[in-house]
């Protein structure tokens, strides 16, 4: 079976801290891997595309590891408005993708 | 900006009941999907639609599922006899195609929250 797996969260965090989210996955032939964030009952927003080691966008770095079969994401100098759901996302050889259950995230003042 | 959008947004049936959800993918995107969300639960992959006709569907779309395309626009979700079961929030979700659908970015509606009693 094929399965993408998350940390459990959540991870509770103050404002301006360093945060990292894991996401292993199972289907050695998985092609490419994206991190979604996602609010409470609204739909999956595209956070960052992870098509090769890994990827950078202002505070967030998102980091593939195909040896170990892991992903991962860093979010640096948290902000009130970065509380959400992280989801991992894999896609396979056959492009069926699958979803993580997601990580939550809550940065309080 | 370009979006996809769902219709309607929340939906009541009565169990036993058929239910048509709708969506509007972005004008030039070639490649649709269904996902459903039971609450507090992953989102999970129930079918995929290029050039008219299905292209994946998991173990979830069974006999009571169908999708349509109906005209150039409008793409379709029917649940024929609803259960309890089927209450979920339902997203449809669509890619330009550009470099393949395992590596285009997929972008997601509102959804459509299906709640039945």
């Amino acid at each position: 079976r094929k399965e993408v797996e998350q940390d459990p969260g959540p991870f509770n965090v103050p404002e301006g801290a360093t945060v990292a989210f894991n996401c292993t996955y199972s289907n050695s032939a998985s092609q490419s891997f994206f991190w979604y964030r996602q609010d409470c009952r609204k739909e999956p927003k595209l956070l960052m595309s992870v098509y090769s080691s890994g990827n950078e966008d202002g505070r967030f770095t998102a980091q593939l590891n195909r040896a170990s079969q892991y992903i991962s994401l860093l979010i640096r100098d948290s902000k009130l408005s970065d509380s959400a759901t992280y989801l991992c996302v894999v896609n396979g050889g056959s492009y069926i993708p699958t979803f993580g259950r997601g990580t939550s995230l809550i940065v309080h003042p | 900006e370009p979006e996809v959008t769902q219709t309607p947004s929340h939906q009541v049936t009565q169990m036993g009941q058929e239910v048509i959800l709708r969506c509007v993918p972005i004008s030039n995107h070639l490649y649709f999907y269904w996902y459903r969300q039971i609450l507090g639960q992953k989102v999970e992959f129930l079918v995929s639609f290029y050039n008219n006709e299905i292209s994946e569907k998991s173990e979830i779309f069974d006999d009571q599922f169908s999708v349509e395309r109906p005209d150039g626009s409008n793409f379709t979700l029917k649940i024929r006899s609803t259960k309890l079961e089927d209450s979920a929030m339902y997203f449809c979700a669509s890619i330009a195609m550009l470099a393949g659908p395992s590596t285009d970015t997929q972008y997601f509606g509102p959804g459509t929250r299906l709640t039945v009693l």
